[in-house]
């Protein structure tokens, strides 16, 4: 298994400020997922962070708005930028490792934004 | 693309009868298949995995799940419920390439009464 810690656990925030999420795994990992996770819904994939290139965003989320970086094996942050009340969710972290076929999550950051 | 499906918003099942939560998905090629469970304020936790071999895997907590190709489901149950297991639970497939992440269904909130 791996060992993600996520910081802030929890936060609430002014709209039209910006959060920066981390993730720090215990253990050299390839990929990191962020997802996100709208109140009562399920998890969607906002993008995958390889180390040492840009993240691949999926439909519907862009960097200007969700800036990601991976500066080595074991860490990433999200940033959430210009928030709005609209993106009040769960962020979770996620990786992959290669002796193992299952995600292992973080326990997620709860955004509010007010 | 790949797609999950998970019919039902709800279950409700008395403690001590037994217990299914449906899932159906859409990949191309080999599915990985898995399991999460979620209890409030918590994060996700894996259940099981289905890879290769054998239709039934068994999991933690005394849950199981039955592979079928030909209906492309991966149906979650338990001979026996437990009132603790009243828990929102997650269907996710993803390819079997490596570093691709999951893909998670709509969920389904288990309700087991005493």
């Amino acid at each position: 298994s791996a060992v993600i810690s996520q910081k802030p656990s929890r936060d609430i925030c002014q709209r039209g400020t910006s959060l920066t999420i981390q993730c720090q795994v215990d253990s050299q990992v390839t990929m990191m997922f962020w997802y996100r996770q709208q109140p009562g819904q399920s998890l969607t994939l906002i993008a995958t962070a390889n180390q040492g290139s840009e993240a691949t965003y999926e439909s519907g989320f862009v960097i200007d708005k969700f800036p990601i970086s991976r500066p080595n094996l074991t860490f990433s942050t999200l940033t959430v930028s210009n928030m709005s009340p609209e993106d009040s969710s769960i962020y979770l972290c996620s990786v992959t490792r290669g002796d193992s076929a299952e995600a292992f999550f973080g326990q997620g950051t709860r955004l509010t934004v007010v | 693309a790949q797609s999950v499906a998970q019919p039902e918003d709800q279950v409700n099942v008395a403690e001590g009868n037994p217990l299914t939560v449906k899932c159906t998905y859409s990949v191309s090629g080999n599915p990985y298949l898995f399991w999460y469970v979620q209890y409030p304020n918590r994060g996700l936790q894996f259940l099981l995995k289905y890879i290769t071999g054998d239709n039934l895997v068994k999991g933690s907590y005394g849950f199981e799940a039955e592979f079928n190709k030909s209906q492309t489901s991966f149906h979650l149950k338990k001979p026996s419920a437990l009132v603790s297991d009243s828990a929102l639970y997650f269907c996710a497939v993803r390819t079997n390439q490596a570093g691709t992440a999951l893909i998670f269904g709509k969920g389904t909130t288990l309700s087991v009464s005493s």
